[in-house]
């Protein structure tokens, strides 16, 4: 049964520092892994997909690095801002459940101005 | 463009009371569907899929039922609720393939007392 990680639970940093949220999976027979943003009391929000055959996706601020062969994705953020404060959510889909995700229990973010 | 829809955003149930919540998708055509469960201190649990109309998976024996009437609609149900069941429901649709994220719904807040 795949099984995701996700460390540290929680991080709080000055704003205008760069930071590095770490995923890690026990299974790595992926199709893909994704980033999700969540903010409090709300649904998630799409940050960032990495296919199984590629190694990093960009989005802005936003970097997300798969190593599929060692079980892990990193998301760097750059330069934050308080409102990147939530939490950041690491899931992978594996071929059973329908194309259902596992998330990790997720990154919680505070950003401090 | 696509939109997910859930209703109620909040609920608030006495202990063996039924539930009934509703998502709908706007937008595509035979979408996989899917209920999550997130509870505090957990991460998101996969309740149940659909990959069409009256297909429903389940992933986690307990006392809720899900329900796929039409296409785009999918309802969580219980005929009597637990304490255990409290928590944030998201529903999230894909189109079905390995390639694609998961949008989620605004999500529903429910409190069994």
């Amino acid at each position: 049964k795949q099984e995701v990680t996700q460390i540290p639970a929680a991080l709080s940093v000055p704003e205008g520092e760069n930071l590095v949220l770490n995923c890690s999976f026990t299974d790595s027979a992926i199709y893909n892994l994704q980033w999700f943003r969540q903010d409090p009391g709300k649904g998630l929000t799409s940050l960032l997909l990495i296919q199984s055959s590629q190694r990093e996706q960009t989005s802005g601020r936003l970097n997300a690095s798969l190593d599929k062969s060692s079980g892990r994705s990193t998301l760097y953020i750059a330069a934050s801002q308080p409102g990147d404060s939530a939490t950041y959510l690491c899931a992978v889909l594996n071929s059973n459940s329908g194309y259902a995700l596992n998330f990790g229990k997720g990154t919680s973010l505070l950003v401090t101005p | 463009s696509q939109t997910i829809h859930q209703w109620p955003a909040t609920l608030v149930q006495p202990v063996g009371s039924p539930l009934s919540l509703e998502c709908t998708v706007e937008g595509t055509s035979n979408p996989n569907l899917y209920w999550y469960r997130q509870a505090a201190g957990r991460g998101l649990q996969l309740l149940f899929y659909s990959v069409g109309i009256g297909q429903i998976s389940s992933e986690v024996p307990q006392n809720l039922s899900a329900s796929r009437p039409q296409d785009r609609q999918f309802i969580l149900s219980s005929k009597k609720l637990l304490l255990s069941d409290s928590g944030f429901y998201l529903c999230a649709w894909t189109r079905g393939d390995s390639t694609d994220t998961q949008y989620f719904g605004p999500g529903t807040r429910l409190t069994v007392l």
